[in-house]
C-alpha cells in the first residue's frame, strides 16, 4: 500500500528551540496535511495545504507543500511545552473526502 | 458543537472473543471512516462511508471485521474472531461535504484495543 516516509521518529528539544520534520512518499498527492495526536486523543487538524509550491502558515507553524508533490514539511517555531505530542503527516491523492494516508508520526518532547 | 464519539474508551478481551464498537459522528456529516492505529504507526484507514453507503473498504479484513451504517449516522465496527494483531487503537472520523477540497476529517478519541 501507499506509504509517507517521515522524519525524524522522535526529537527532545528545549523550550524556545525551533524544530523541523519532513515528509516523502513515492507518489504524487494532491493534498497534505499535518495533524498532531496528543496521548489518548485522535488527530487534530493542524495545517491542509492544496497546491503545489504552497507555504502557509498557523500561528508558530508553517508548512510547505512539495514542488514535486511527493514531499513537505513542517516547522514549529519557539516552542513551548504544549507542543509536546506525535506529529504525523497525511496525503490525499485526490482530496476532498478521499481516505488519508498517513506517516509513522514523529514524537516531540520539549524540555522547559 | 459536539465532536465526534466513540465508546467503549477501552476493551480488553481473549483472542477468539469477539467485540463492538460504536462511533457517532457530528452531526450532519456524510462521511464517516473507521481508522486502525496500531502502537508506534500512523492510522490506516478501514473503512469509509458515505451516508449509509461504503466507499472503501479495500484494508478491512473481511474474513473478521465488519462495519455498518444503517440509517447514516452511527456506526458500529465489529471483530469476530478477535486476534492478537488486532490490538490497536480504532478511531472514528467524519467528515461533512460528499465532495469538496476543503473537506477536513474530524476524529473521535478512540477505543483502545487489547488482545489477550
Amino acid at each position: 500500500g501507499q506509504q509517507l516516509n517521515q522524519s525524524p521518529q522522535s526529537m527532545f528539544i528545549q523550550e524556545g528551540e525551533d524544530v523541523s520534520m519532513n515528509c516523502t512518499s513515492s507518489s504524487i498527492f494532491n493534498t497534505w496535511l499535518w495533524y498532531k495526536q496528543d496521548p489518548g486523543e485522535g488527530p487534530v487538524l493542524l495545517i491542509a495545504l492544496y497546491k503545489a509550491g504552497e507555504l502557509t502558515s498557523n500561528g508558530r507553524l508553517t508548512a510547505q507543500f512539495g514542488i514535486t508533490r511527493k514531499d513537505s514539511f513542517l516547522n514549529i517555531s519557539a516552542s513551548i511545552p504544549s507542543d509536546v505530542g506525535i506529529y504525523f503527516c497525511a496525503g490525499q491523492q485526490q482530496g476532498g473526502s478521499e481516505k488519508l494516508v498517513f506517516g509513522k508520526g514523529m514524537k516531540l518532547t520539549v524540555n522547559p | 458543537e459536539a465532536g465526534v464519539a466513540q465508546s467503549p474508551r477501552y476493551k480488553i478481551i481473549e483472542k477468539r472473543q469477539s467485540v463492538a464498537f460504536w462511533c457517532n459522528p457530528i452531526s450532519g456529516h456524510a462521511t464517516l471512516y473507521w481508522y486502525q492505529q496500531i502502537l508506534g504507526q500512523g492510522p490506516k484507514l478501514l473503512i469509509q462511508f458515505q451516508n449509509n453507503g461504503v466507499v472503501d473498504d479495500s484494508q478491512l479484513p473481511k474474513d473478521r471485521f465488519s462495519a455498518e451504517r444503517l440509517k447514516g449516522v452511527d456506526s458500529t465496527l465489529k471483530i469476530q474472531p478477535a486476534k492478537l494483531e488486532d490490538s490497536a487503537v480504532y478511531l472514528c472520523a467524519s467528515s461533512a461535504a460528499t465532495s469538496g477540497d476543503d473537506d477536513t476529517q474530524y476524529f473521535g478519541p478512540g477505543t483502545r484495543l487489547t488482545v489477550l
